[in-house]
């Protein structure tokens, strides 16, 4: 069964250093979506991406993220300035479309930790 | 807002109980309704599904059914195994992209 990979899956970084999170979705999926939990509480949505461009972010997703899709087949995101309360797991998701009946697979997630 | 609140855990069951994990959300629309599993050192699979008021999920013997009269969509088992000992999430999706999560719910199977 085809499924969302992510590397690495533990980055530990220096606090203030760039980081860049790497996912690959399925391959026929076309809607793209970050998302981060913070050790012991919610699941958070940071992000989607769709047609090579951002369709819906929250208020964490501030300056200091991007997201990008370099070629046809990686989904990255880059915290550009990580501080101590950006460590936590984040997963990557893709689905084929917006309905329920398409649904959002997951990535293993990348545990970032922040010195 | 839209938003799921699931029971606390973690829940703790003998092999072969029925197992209950209860969640219910508020939300405008008709959004649809997820179970999310988490084992060990694994990421998010997704249990079941339901997107519309009286659909019922199902899968590995799990199901829940989409309960618009009391705003809930609760996790059921007849018969729990070892190897169900996860972390279980309910979430919904509204009208936009992202998904809205519950706070998990730890289940331990014991022999």
């Amino acid at each position: 069964e085809p499924e969302v990979t992510q590397t690495p899956s533990h980055q530990v970084t220096q606090m203030g250093q760039e980081v860049i999170l790497r996912c690959v979705p399925i391959s026929n999926h076309l809607y793209f979506y970050w998302y981060r939990q913070i050790l012991g509480q919610k699941v958070e949505f940071l992000v989607s991406f769709y047609n090579n461009e951002i369709s819906e972010k929250s208020e964490i997703f501030d300056d200091q993220f991007s997201v990008e899709r370099p070629d046809g087949s990686n989904f990255t995101l880059k915290i550009r300035s990580t501080k101590l309360e950006d460590s936590a797991m984040y997963f990557c998701a893709s689905s084929e479309g917006r309905g329920g009946n398409q649904p959002q697979h997951f990535g293993d997630g990348t545990r970032l930790s922040i010195l | 807002g839209n938003s799921v609140t699931q029971m606390e855990g973690p829940v703790t069951l003998s092999e072969e109980a029925f197992l209950t994990i209860n969640c219910t959300y508020t939300a405008t629309g008709y959004p649809s309704l997820f179970w999310y599993v988490q084992y060990p050192g694994e990421g998010l699979q997704l249990l079941l599904k339901a997107t519309k008021a009286d659909d019922k999920g199902s899968n590995k013997g799990f199901e829940a059914t989409y309960r618009k009269e009391t705003t809930s969509f609760h996790l059921e088992k007849g018969s729990v195994q070892v190897s169900d000992s996860a972390v279980y999430f309910c979430a919904l999706r509204g009208s936009n992209y992202q998904l809205i999560w519950g706070a998990g719910t730890k289940l331990i199977i014991k022999p």
